[in-house]
């Protein structure tokens, strides 16, 4: 079974660019996670999506945006990137809505530079 | 938002035993899950615990007491690959996820 692929591996853009982050979750998998992992330090939540909608984001402008495809693959776009927007993003799966997300399926993540 | 604090760093000899303990806010918590992530890689699942008590998996087994805000995760007879960072995690609410900021295990030979 293959596990949670993201794309690119890594990105690098200037300020005030675009970036576009891909995610496709596990099979059968519907709900897709994305999170924020600055150097060295711990895992910021962003957006939550579930059958194609946004159940939840965290503490993260909205220039932090996002969508569900029908196919449960995911995009997050970040736009008017800031230098301070470098980071790992991670995406995760998990099987469902509710009592299953404590358990999250990680995909390797895009590492994003800005410049 | 929710918070979970932990140790940043322990070091232990290979074959210990070692124990990384995480506490937590109260305020729309569920259940503390354990993650582990070698230098370069991706989180990976460990366990969960919804209710007080111990679950055990293997080398490793994770605790949680409600009444005391608190949970461990504990890992026996340590071996070199076990160095890694190893992060609690709570769905608050189930649909705000919390990850704490991360203990780095140091395992020495």
């Amino acid at each position: 079974e293959a596990g949670v692929t993201q794309s690119p591996t890594h990105l690098i853009k200037t300020r005030g660019q675009q970036a576009t982050l891909r995610c496709s979750p596990i099979s059968g998998h519907t709900s897709v996670y994305w999170y924020q992992q600055a150097l060295g330090l711990g895992l910021q939540f962003l957006l939550w999506y579930d059958e194609g909608e946004e159940r939840n984001r965290g503490n993260f402008p909205p220039r932090f945006s996002g969508r569900q495809f029908p196919n449960y693959s995911s995009e997050l776009n970040v736009n008017a990137l800031e230098l301070e927007d470098s980071a790992l993003y991670l995406c995760a799966s998990s099987i469902a809505r509710q009592g299953s997300s404590y358990e999250q399926y990680f995909g390797p993540g895009t590492r994003l530079t800005v410049t | 938002g929710q918070s979970l604090e932990q140790p940043s760093e322990v070091t232990a000899v290979e074959g210990a035993i070692v124990q990384i303990n995480c506490t937590y806010q109260t305020s729309g918590f569920y259940g503390l899950s354990w993650y582990q992530q070698h230098d370069g890689g991706a989180p990976t699942f460990l366990s969960y615990n919804a209710l007080d008590g111990l679950e055990e998996t293997g080398r490793f087994s994770s605790f949680l007491s409600r009444s005391d805000s608190y949970g461990y995760l504990l890992l026996q007879e340590l071996q070199m690959k076990d160095s890694a960072s190893y992060f609690c995690a709570s769905p608050y609410n189930f649909n705000k996820f919390y990850f704490g900021s991360g203990t780095k295990l140091n395992v020495k030979p």
